[in-house]
């Protein structure tokens, strides 16, 4: 079965701090992708990627870097990390763009 | 209905009601994927169903794609309380950067 893992699961930062959130994925999956989502509303995407070394700007990436050093890692930075970027963050994973994606278990950041 | 940046629906039913969820998107789409997602859990996906098909079941579920009035529903035959979740459509939207666009979600409570 796909397996899409995150870590750390929780994660608690600073004003200013620099966080990096991890995943990898063990479906041989050519996509990956880090979403955010906020009480009460939908999945938004950051960042995305087709295979190692390659980037795509999603629809709120302001804040964020990502990099896909491998086809089963892709990480999350945020290099000054501010309270609006509180939120529970998701990995997933799916062959095409146009496919199932699977998700992990989610990070949720905490930006006192 | 959900999309976009409303705000999150919520739907409280009676186990063994049938329930309907409706979606709507903006431009053309070539795939609408439901997921669902349980307390602390990231989303799974339930159905997906592409713009040559009309109709889509996998059990007690049934999902319809209209592409004249850009909307897909999801309807839960004789719901059950673990039918209880978060439901979302996500649609595909290509603007310069492709994307899965995901709806704001219905909360969908079954009580016994």
């Amino acid at each position: 079965e796909a397996a899409v893992t995150q870590s750390p699961r929780n994660k608690v930062t600073v004003t200013g701090g620099n966080v990096t959130l991890s995943c990898r994925q063990t479906n041989s999956h050519n996509y990956m992708y880090w979403y955010r989502q906020d009480t009460g509303h939908g999945l938004r995407l950051i960042h995305y990627s087709y295979g190692a070394g390659n980037l795509q700007i999603g629809d709120v990436p302001d804040g964020y870097k990502a990099t896909r050093t491998t086809q089963e890692d892709f990480f999350l930075l945020l290099e000054l990390a501010s309270p609006s970027q509180t939120s529970l963050y998701f990995c997933a994973s799916s062959m095409g763009l146009y496919a199932e994606q699977f998700f992990g278990p989610g990070t949720r950041l905490t930006v006192l | 209905s959900q999309w976009g940046e409303e705000n999150l629906q919520a739907l409280s039913i009676q186990e063994g009601e049938d329930v309907t969820m409706n979606c709507s998107y903006k431009t053309y789409t070539t795939v609408v994927h439901w997921y669902r997602q349980d307390s602390g859990r990231g989303p799974a996906l339930i159905i997906l169903i592409r713009s040559n098909e009309r109709e889509k079941r996998s059990g007690r579920l049934r999902a319809t794609l209209d592409t004249s009035s850009q909307s897909s529903s999801l309807s839960i035959t004789a719901a059950q309380c673990e039918d209880t979740a978060v439901y979302f459509c996500a649609t595909d939207a290509s603007s310069g950067s492709w994307q899965l666009i995901f709806g704001s979600g219905t909360q969908l409570t079954v009580m016994p």
